[in-house]
């Protein structure tokens, strides 16, 4: 059973870098099927596209976030890692990562983390 | 302003069928046969109903099914169920900038 579960700061100040990291378990971030990606919801509001990456390292970001997101994955622990900079209030959302196939369809999420953008 | 459109709510009795739209271009939903649908309820994680416009994944209730016309997907949700009440998100694969995967704003399914 596969299980992703999101860790890091749930609270960060605006200009700052945002850190998170999903732990895989029950199956290998190694899968050549798989790509593994973040997801976020700000608050009441609808689901948006960070960025993806695959086990190579190879990585897929939002065209409107690019500029401030570095995704990167560790296969030796299994997980995967979200950076986002210069963030500001706008960026206050529950962060969801997830695994997904080529074309985009999300198969597993992990429970989802709040982070609240405040000084 | 997400780059999808659903409708913000939609509504039907148990037993009922409703139907929810997904509208999007050439570069998204009418170029390809990679829309998503999921279903969130308060304070849960996303779970994937539909892949590839209309395969339903193991143990997702038959009742739920997909379709696409044009520019336009829609979920089909058959003999409405209490449980069924929650938000329904759309989402595609594109090929615009970048190729990536955009998502709808979302709706809002009651069950009366």
């Amino acid at each position: 059973q596969l299980q992703l579960q999101e860790s890091g700061p749930g609270l960060v100040k605006p200009s700052e870098t945002l850190s998170l990291t999903c732990t895989v378990s029950g199956g290998s971030i190694s899968s050549s099927s798989y790509y593994w990606g973040w997801i976020r919801q700000p608050p009441g509001k609808g689901l948006e596209w960070i960025g993806s990456i695959y086990y190579s390292g190879s990585t897929y970001y939002n065209p409107s976030l690019k500029s401030r997101v570095t995704i990167s994955v560790d296969t030796s622990k299994n997980q995967f890692s979200l950076k986002l900079s210069s963030v500001t209030a706008a960026d206050t959302a529950v962060y969801y990562c997830a695994r997904h196939r080529l074309h985009y369809d999300f198969w597993g999420w992990g429970q989802g983390t709040l982070v609240t953008v405040s000084s | 302003q997400s780059a999808l459109t659903q409708p913000a709510s939609v509504s039907g009795s148990p037993g009922q069928s409703i139907t929810i739209s997904c509208t999007g271009t050439s570069s998204d939903v009418g170029g390809y046969n990679y829309v998503s649908w999921y279903q969130q309820h308060p304070g849960k994680a996303p779970k994937l109903m539909i892949y590839d416009v209309s395969n339903r994944p193991s143990g997702v209730s038959n009742r739920f099914s997909g379709s696409k016309s044009g520019n336009t997907a829609s979920l089909t949700i058959s003999g409405l169920q209490a449980e069924d009440e929650a938000d329904y998100y759309c989402s595609s694969y594109t090929s615009s900038s970048t190729p990536h995967v955009v998502f709808g704003g979302g709706t809002k399914l009651t069950v009366l």
